[in-house]
């Protein structure tokens, strides 16, 4: 079973320049999160996808980022225009609501953006 | 609201020496604790989680956390470190959905 995907992998790109990062979740994966990590701060949340629909999107910093879910399958995060402190790591998880309890999120491995 | 405090942002431990890595949590309602780790280069990935059966949980990689309400604490030990543990450990804390994570973790294995 593939896993969570990310694309791209790292993105440099210059202050007010715009930036599209990819998540490709597990096949069947209704939940889909977006995290992002600053210069070796916390984890910290952004939003939650139930399939197509934003099941909480309180992390989401300013509305310089949108973030959609067509169709419930794959998910972009658009960062426009792009400022110095969005540099970091944005992680993407995903997770089976039949889980279970303790509901184990999946992570891809991360998109590194830097702004400069 | 839920949060996580690690304590710790870098521990070093000689090859077979303890691992401790500390964590507590705070939430308003029965947690889910979980410890992911990543590896350079690399996604996180789960090492164990608590889900309110067993208080001692072991995971991957021989690595075991024991949930104290108590204390509010979930610490992840291994008795003898190994070179390839050296990564970032991250504690994370959730309720049915949404999860929130420590600063983490970096743990330095010194041959």
């Amino acid at each position: 079973e593939a896993g969570v995907t990310q694309f791209p992998s790292h993105s440099v790109i210059e202050k007010g320049q715009t930036v599209t990062l990819r998540c490709d979740p597990i096949s069947g994966h209704d939940n889909l999160y977006w995290y992002r990590r600053v210069m070796g701060k916390e984890i910290k949340f952004l939003l939650h996808f139930v399939k197509e629909s934003k099941q909480d999107e309180s992390g989401m910093p300013n509305n310089r980022f949108l973030a959609e879910r067509t169709g419930g399958t794959y998910s972009t995060l658009k960062v426009q225009p792009a400022e110095l402190e969005d540099s970091g790591v944005y992680f993407c998880a995903s997770s089976h609501p039949r889980t279970g309890g303790g509901n184990e999120q999946f992570f891809g491995p991360g998109t590194r953006l830097t702004v400069l | 609201a839920q949060s996580v405090t690690q304590l710790g942002s870098h521990v070093s431990v000689s090859e077979g020496a303890l691992v401790l890595l500390r964590c507590n949590y705070s939430s308003s309602v029965p947690p889910y604790l979980f410890w992911y780790v990543q590896y350079p280069n690399q996604g996180l990935q789960l090492l164990l989680k608590y889900t309110s059966a067993a208080t001692l949980v072991k995971g991957i990689n021989g690595f075991e956390a024991e949930f104290k309400k108590s204390e509010t604490s979930f610490h992840l030990t291994k008795p003898s470190a190994h070179m390839s543990d050296a990564a970032e450990y991250f504690c994370a804390v959730s309720d049915l959905n949404d999860m929130r994570f420590g600063a983490g973790t970096r743990l330095t294995v010194k041959p």
